[in-house]
């Protein structure tokens, strides 16, 4: 069955870095675009950003454009975020979601448990 | 402020039929399918319709989605306690960002 199984959330202050992993099983990873997702406190769902399959095709939402870095490793059937600068506003429950599958693209089919990440002095 | 306009919640009574609007644009619902996503309390958000109205597999035909122009609607019929979730549309945007609803909250009264 499908997996997404997130990791390297938690306490950060600001300006500092973070990188999170989505480890995903169940599928051949490597066939599918994957997106991060996020989710503030008590807030709604946030797209944050996208990969292609390959890796070649690469979108960031405007509030992470130039401090977030999305990346995978298809050998290791892993999705990263690589995430700098952190602001209090970066709080949130950041979600892997697998994309581009039998449904079509930019729609999520299989989402991970989330990984919470806390930016604060 | 979200690019897409939801309702922040919506009730209705066991039995009873609902339906949640969801606003946007010609960049976004205006030129691209919608698609809509449930979120049980305390677990990651579910795919609950895609293409504006198609149910993935293992969703109830109670529920049904709905597109016109720039506008779409997800609708419930026969509620159940358990529907009792937030609900989020979401579309393709054309400056190549997912934009999403702000959210409904459906409260099963």
């Amino acid at each position: 069955q499908v997996q997404l199984v997130e990791s390297g959330g938690g306490l950060v202050k600001p300006g500092g870095s973070l990188r999170l992993s989505c480890a995903a099983s169940g599928f051949t990873f490597s066939d599918y675009y994957m997106s991060w997702i996020r989710q503030a406190p008590g807030k709604g769902l946030e797209w944050v950003s996208y990969i292609s399959s390959s890796g070649s095709t690469i979108y960031y939402a405007d509030s992470v454009k130039g401090r977030f870095t999305i990346s995978r490793d298809n050998a290791k059937n892993s999705l990263y975020l690589q995430m700098n600068s952190l602001r209090a506003e970066d709080t949130a429950v950041y979600y892997c979601a697998r994309d581009g599958g039998d449904y079509g693209d930019y729609i999520f089919d299989y989402w991970g448990q989330g990984t919470l990440v806390t930016v604060s002095s | 402020q979200s690019v897409l306009t939801q309702p922040p919640s919506a009730s209705g009574t066991p039995g009873q039929r609902v339906t949640i609007s969801c606003s946007g644009s010609s960049s976004n619902i205006g030129s691209n399918t919608v698609n809509w996503y449930q979120q049980l309390p305390g677990t990651a958000p579910k795919l609950l319709i895609y293409s504006n109205n198609q149910r993935p597999s293992g969703v109830p035909d109670r529920f049904s989605g709905s597109k016109s122009g720039t506008s779409a609607s997800l609708a419930i019929s026969g509620l159940q306690s358990e529907d009792e979730a937030d609900y989020y549309c979401a579309a393709w945007d054309d400056s190549l960002i997912v934009v999403f609803g702000g959210g409904t909250k459906l409260t099963v009264l």
